[in-house]
């Protein structure tokens, strides 16, 4: 069993929808992140927080907004996007955010913009 | 910047042992391997910092050459369970003898364990 939990475990929308997908941990992690995954490719970095502030943003499209509303919660919020942003949305956290500790991943939101 | 791993995809029979290489153009504080099974998140296997040790975890152990930038997997005695893809995740001294706080993959290598 995954110890950081994402929601939901699909979700189809389409290019002129609002949704979020949902991310949390309660290991006291005090970093987290998100990941966007194409098939067949490496995990690729979207976005860092640490102690619940924006610390890293990979140039990443404003139709993608991410928020940190506590240090156990993590959502990723989604408008407008292409299909083209179809993929597998992994959460994960980490006790800090230097690259020392490991990452925990959630199981992912697999996201199809329709 | 990206790891380099290589191969790219590895076949085995059960028992037999594997290498995998992450190689880096830019000085690591860390070096991470992981490992994804289709359809499920990648699972943390361990972690070497910068000072060239290496760590071992029952049959699966890594190095760390620190001049070299380079990190490799061993498998040894491979399991069926150890079929799935194969990812490192490199972090980048800084020059304050830290990261960057970003861990970035490489592409990955398919490791395939047959009876």
């Amino acid at each position: 069993d995954t110890e950081v939990t994402q929601t939901p475990k699909h979700l189809v929308m389409g290019m002129t929808n609002k949704k979020s997908l949902k991310c949390e941990q309660h290991m006291g992690h005090r970093a987290m992140y998100w990941y966007k995954q194409k098939a067949k490719k490496p995990p690729e970095l979207m976005f860092v927080y640490s102690y619940e502030k924006l610390s890293i943003n990979e140039s990443v499209p404003s139709r993608f907004s991410p928020e940190c509303p506590n240090s156990s919660l993590l959502n990723l919020h989604l408008h407008a996007l292409q299909p083209e942003d179809s993929a597998l949305y992994l959460c994960a956290s980490s006790v800090g955010r230097f690259g020392d500790s490991p990452l925990h991943f959630g199981n992912g939101t697999r996201l199809t913009v329709t | 910047q990206q790891p380099v791993q290589s191969p790219q995809a590895v076949i085995l029979r059960e028992g037999e042992d594997a290498v995998i290489n992450c190689s880096s153009s830019k000085a690591l504080y860390s070096v991470h391997w992981y490992r994804q099974k289709h359809g499920e998140a990648p699972v943390f296997l361990m972690i070497l910092l910068k000072g060239g040790e290496q760590k071992g975890h029952e049959k699966i152990s890594a190095s760390f050459n620190e001049k070299k930038q380079q990190s490799s997997l061993y498998l040894t005695a491979s399991q069926l369970s150890y079929s799935g893809t194969y990812f490192c995740g490199t972090s980048q001294l800084n020059a304050g003898g830290t990261s960057y706080g970003k861990l970035t993959f490489g592409q990955g290598t398919i490791l395939t364990v047959h009876p």
